[in-house]
């Protein structure tokens, strides 16, 4: 089992530019989260899904889109990066909603808009 | 919304020592959980405890729901122990959520 693993690693992008963050995971779990970590800050959540096909705002989502196509894969989309979306990203992913169950952590990417 | 206190948040330790953490929270929760973000920056789960005690090693957790606040022991720390501890909780009102803490960033010394 890989677990949560995120793709890319680390990314520059300049001021308007678009990207997407790829998130998998195979244990085939329902719910999948997309966090942002700025430094000496805990994390805090941006967008997250339920289900294949199903996606939910968390509690800063401006700036930010998500699509859950397929079960284990969940995508983060910045349409024209800026300066304040510096930082680190996590994607998560438990086997249903966060109340019984674990959440699962991927690696991080590490974003810097310059 | 609900609020995640940690404490102290920062910590200095020798090896050997031991240390206590602390999470506040100013709501019910359904859920809360421990986890270590190591130098490296992954998290790793290290306890779901909504309430009661657990142990794992030289780790273990104490939760008092009706109180609202929940500790982390580390015994006879080790220099692997450094990085930074956060506490999470899931908000009673909502099932899909965890609220992470500010955490305590921890540093021991050999």
């Amino acid at each position: 089992n890989a677990g949560v693993t995120q793709t890319p690693k680390f990314r520059v992008l300049k001021t308007g530019q678009s990207m997407t963050l790829l998130c998998a995971q195979d244990m085939n779990h329902e719910y999948m989260y997309w966090y942002r970590q700025d430094p000496g800050m805990g994390l805090r959540l941006i967008h997250y899904s339920v289900g294949e096909g199903t996606t939910a705002k968390g509690e800063v989502p401006d700036g930010y889109n998500v699509s859950r196509l397929k079960k284990q894969n969940f995508l983060l989309g910045l349409e024209s990066a800026a300066p304040s979306q510096t930082s680190v990203y996590f994607c998560a992913s438990s086997d249903r909603g966060v109340g019984p169950y674990e959440q699962y952590f991927g690696p991080g990417t590490r974003l810097t808009v310059t | 919304g609900i609020q995640v206190e940690q404490s102290p948040p920062d910590l200095i330790l020798q090896e050997g020592a031991n240390s206590t953490l602390r999470c506040n929270f100013s709501d019910s929760v359904n859920n809360l959980q421990w986890f270590h973000q190591n130098p490296w920056g992954q998290l790793i789960n290290l306890f779901y405890i909504p309430s009661g005690t657990k142990q794992n090693g030289r780790l273990s957790a104490t939760t008092v729901a009706t109180e609202r606040y929940s500790l982390l022991y580390i015994s006879s720390s080790q220099t692997t122990d450094s990085g930074v501890y956060f506490c999470a909780v899931n908000p009673r009102d909502n099932t899909d959520k965890l609220i992470f803490g500010t955490g305590t960033r921890l540093q021991v010394f050999p």
